[in-house]
């Protein structure tokens, strides 16, 4: 069967290397999928989203990958950066009202 | 950046004392909600307003009230702070439709703390 990637509460990086942060959602019906990038002292910031009948979505840097077959949500960060080290939330909406995945601590090592 | 004003940033109070955080936009945003983020917890939403006087529940309202008067200003009061209310609110608006991601800008937040 297909594996799946497990969330982390954290995930150490080196520098220059790939990073994946996975995120399992709970409602089926979710419209739109979001991750958020919270950097200490701040409020989240919109990194990338996806609608739900996509399953690949690229930006800057940043892969956000869908499986809704296992309510699965997953973050790829290229070439990761210091400046990348920062908490990292997914949230599912539905109807306006977005609930929060459990956040990934991400450390980018020098 | 968005505009996303809370007040206060900071506020230390004691039990059974009301507790009133403001947040103001300048984008003219239709929906703003108060979330707490507390470790082990992530973001959870306390309650959201679609419209002027029109607010609703979130997952962890108790203790909790809102009031909305104008498009700009969301307010959240705790009417007898408790030590469990000890937390970093966050305010956040967006422009959510049925097509569209509903994108949240956030506050900087608002961190109390409830002796």
């Amino acid at each position: 069967g297909e594996s799946v990637g497990l969330h982390l509460p954290t995930l150490s990086v080196q520098e220059g290397d790939n990073s994946i942060i996975n995120c399992a959602y709970s409602n089926s019906a979710s419209d739109y999928f979001i991750w958020y990038k919270q950097e200490s002292g701040k409020g989240p910031q919109f990194i990338i989203d996806i609608r739900s009948n996509m399953d690949k979505r690229q930006g800057q840097r940043v892969t956000v990958l869908l499986n809704k077959t296992v309510k699965h949500l997953s973050l790829q960060i290229a070439a990761t950066q210091p400046g990348d080290s920062a908490v990292y939330f997914c949230a599912e909406n539905m109807m306006g009202k977005s609930t929060f995945g459990d956040g990934t601590t991400l450390t980018v090592k020098p | 950046d968005a505009g996303i004003t809370q007040s206060p940033r900071h506020k230390v109070t004691e039990t059974g004392t009301p507790v009133t955080l403001r947040c103001h936009q300048t984008e003219n945003h239709r929906y703003m909600y108060w979330y707490r983020q507390d470790p082990g917890h992530g973001l959870r939403l306390i309650h959201y307003s679609y419209g002027v006087k029109d607010t609703d529940k979130g997952e962890v309202s108790d203790g909790y009230s809102v009031s909305r008067s104008k498009t700009e200003d969301f307010l959240l009061t705790l009417e007898s702070a408790t030590s469990s209310q000890t937390s970093v609110y966050f305010c956040a608006i967006s422009e959510s439709t049925g097509s569209n991601t509903g994108e949240l800008f956030f506050g900087e937040g608002s961190r109390l703390t409830v002796l």
